[in-house]
């Protein structure tokens, strides 16, 4: 069975472009959460989707980040324009049920670098 | 505000010794309790977590947890350390209730576990 796998691994883009991530969550899985980790920071939660529909996106920065799940099926996060303090590793998770004991699977993160 | 504390930047520990990565959390309330591992250029995996019951859990690649209730504390340790355990530990905590707004974990910063031959 497949993990999770994010795209791309790597990016390097100029403050005010435009960037975005994808996600594929394991297949089945019906929440879907993004992660940022700054350089020398904590993992910071960005938000949760169960299905296409957004649960919980009180960790999103700003209006300069949109996040998408639709058909419940992969997700997109758009950072548009970027700044500096977007640079870092994004990670996205998935995982079944309705119970806050269940683990997370990750993907791999999609380091993000803007300059 | 609710924070986990990782104290330890980097713990470097002779193969074959005893390891313990520390973790303390304040967080409202009872949460559950998750260890997260990330060997280089992967991601975060799953070590084992604490929900209820005994306070000592036992996860994967023969690490355990013990959880301290008055210490709030739930410091992840290993018998016996090999090389290839060396890797980026996470502490994390999540909120026991299952509110549709509140699945999300908190995390530590992350130890450095180095194991030496």
């Amino acid at each position: 069975e497949a993990g999770v796998t994010q795209f791309p691994s790597h990016s390097v883009i100029e403050k005010g472009q435009t960037v975005t991530l994808r996600c594929d969550p394991i297949s089945g899985h019906d929440n879907l959460y993004w992660y940022r980790r700054v350089m020398g920071k904590e993992i910071k939660f960005l938000l949760h989707f169960v299905k296409e529909s957004k649960q919980d996106e009180s960790g999103m920065p700003n209006n300069r980040f949109l996040a998408e799940r639709t058909g419940g099926t992969y997700s997109t996060l758009k950072v548009q324009p970027a700044e500096l303090e977007d640079s870092g590793v994004y990670f996205c998770a998935s995982s079944q049920g309705r119970l806050n004991t269940g683990e997370l699977f990750f993907g791999e993160g999609s380091r993000l670098t803007v300059l | 505000a609710q924070s986990v504390a990782q104290p330890e930047d980097q713990v470097n520990v002779a193969e074959g010794n005893p390891l313990t990565v520390k973790c303390t959390y304040s967080v409202s309330g009872n949460p559950y309790l998750f260890w997260y591992v990330q060997y280089p250029n992967r991601g975060l995996q799953f070590l084992l977590k604490y929900i209820t019951g005994d306070n000592l859990v036992k996860g994967s690649y023969g690490f355990e947890a013990e959880f301290n209730k008055s210490q709030t504390s739930f410091h992840l340790k290993k018998p016996s350390a090999l090389v290839s355990d060396s890797a980026l530990y996470f502490c994390a905590v999540r909120d026991r209730v299952n509110a549709g707004n509140n699945r999300k974990l908190i995390w530590g910063l992350g130890t450095s576990l180095a194991v030496n031959p």
